[in-house]
């Protein structure tokens, strides 16, 4: 299996412009999580989704990032309009489901984001 | 509010030496405790995990210490060579999500 797959690894953008980040899960995997690390807040989970389905968006720091998970085998990560701080790595992990116990949580090689 | 607070930042441990890094919690509900390794340029994995019903757990050179009253973990790892330099991150959970720390850079020079 090749894990998670990330795209880009790296994304260098200018403040003002959207991004997209994309995943691609393990197959079979039921549950998908965003997480975002910064040296300041080191990991931190954004949203993660149960069958396709945004199960909780808390960790979403504000209205310019969402979050859409149209199949299965797809997700992406969408910052409009971006700005310096969301300069970090954005990271998906997938996992056969939501409870990290139970379902070990398998993350993909990450997308370095800079936003000048 | 950090639920979760780890130390040292960074770690520098010669060859053969033990490692030793430490997690404080908050939440006394939490009840699973994982340590995760990260290599430059990778994810993290999931490395050892504990629940506190134990008090430790060993997996080859790898240890984790667990205090329910002092709301504490550890992460040893004995016998550290140069391949376990990476970061590590301890992270507590209640469910669904987890709480990860900050992070330890560990250096393991010969």
């Amino acid at each position: 299996d090749a894990g998670v797959i990330q795209s880009p690894r790296h994304e260098v953008t200018e403040m003002g412009q959207e991004v997209t980040l994309r995943c691609k899960p393990i197959s079979g995997h039921n549950s998908l999580f965003w997480y975002r690390q910064t040296m300041m807040r080191g990991l931190e989970l954004l949203i993660y989704f149960n069958n396709n389905v945004p199960i909780d968006d808390s960790g979403m720091p504000e209205d310019r990032f969402s979050a859409k998970m149209p199949n299965a085998s797809f997700s992406t990560l969408k910052i409009q309009p971006s700005e310096p701080r969301d300069s970090a790595v954005y990271f998906c992990a997938s996992s056969l489901g939501a409870n990290p116990q139970v379902y070990e949580q398998y993350f993909g090689p990450g997308t370095r984001l800079t936003v000048t | 509010q950090q639920q979760v607070k780890q130390s040292p930042q960074s770690l520098i441990v010669q060859k053969g030496g033990i490692s030793i890094i430490n997690c404080a919690y908050e939440n006394t509900a939490f009840d699973y405790f994982p340590w995760y390794q990260q290599f430059p340029g990778k994810g993290p994995a999931l490395l050892i995990a504990i629940r506190p019903d134990v008090s430790e757990k060993k997996e080859g050179r790898f240890t984790i210490s667990f205090n329910k009253s002092a709301k504490q973990f550890s992460l040893h790892i004995m016998d550290s060579q140069p391949g376990d330099s990476a970061t590590y991150f301890c992270a507590a959970s209640k469910g669904t999500p987890l709480v990860f720390g900050k992070g330890t850079r560990l250096s393991v020079i010969a």
